[in-house]
């Protein structure tokens, strides 16, 4: 059983529509993070939210963490082609030092 | 380049046969981790060091498997006997010790056994 769940796992939209993609846990994190992965290399950082109920906008993306830090969800307005790859998010467990990983969300956005 | 670097960034193997990788991690982070990835699915943690210390092996690890760090700089991660289902991307990250949860992954290893 994964820890933290992502759906969807996979999203094929229209360049300029809108996405949501959800992480979801039973267990509470000190911190969750959301990378993207693109063929053949590894994760790149895109956020940090560390604050129950934080919200953090980056550019067009917008990270939201649950209240009660178990969950989150990343939202991208007006999705571009160059937006395509493996978004992950990632946590660390309340005193720990490990980051786990979900199982990610494959997004294609077509031109 | 201040990254963190993998070697090789890939090997094809016959199963039976040794490989090893290694990670650079960026010079000033004293945290380094392994982790395995495979197809369409999220990194899985693997292992990871303090400096030279080994602090935590995941259950993944089989006895097969073999991280060192001798120097606290750079590490190498060793299977030996490769079976098929070893083949994944093997990826290194790096941090800070105060810093565990912003990590910098390196581009990986992707391992194939035939």
């Amino acid at each position: 059983t994964q820890l933290l769940e992502q759906s969807p796992q996979f999203l094929s939209i229209q360049e300029g529509e809108n996405l949501t993609v959800y992480c979801n846990s039973s267990s509470v994190f000190s911190s969750l993070q959301w990378y993207r992965q693109e063929p053949g290399e590894g994760p790149v950082l895109l956020v940090t939210v560390v604050t129950g109920g934080e919200v953090k906008k980056l550019k067009r993306l917008t990270f939201q963490f649950g209240d009660a830090r178990k969950d989150s969800s990343l939202h991208i307005t007006a999705a571009q082609p160059g937006d395509t790859g493996l978004y992950l998010c990632a946590g660390v467990l309340d005193s720990s030092y490990k980051l786990i990983f979900g199982s990610g969300t494959r997004l294609l956005v077509r031109p | 380049d201040t990254g963190v670097s993998q070697d090789p960034r890939h090997k094809i193997t016959k199963r039976g046969q040794n490989v090893t990788f290694r990670c650079d991690p960026i010079s000033e982070h004293n945290r380094l981790y392994w982790y395995r990835q495979t197809l369409g699915q999220g990194p899985e943690f693997l292992t990871y060091f303090q400096n030279e210390a080994q602090l935590e092996k995941s259950r993944l690890l089989s006895d097969r498997f073999s991280a060192e760090r001798p120097k606290g700089s750079f590490s190498t991660l060793e299977i030996q006997r490769t079976e098929q289902g070893d083949s994944a991307m093997y990826l290194c990250a790096s941090s800070l010790a105060g810093q565990s949860n912003v990590l910098t992954f390196g581009a990986g290893s992707r391992l194939t056994v035939l």
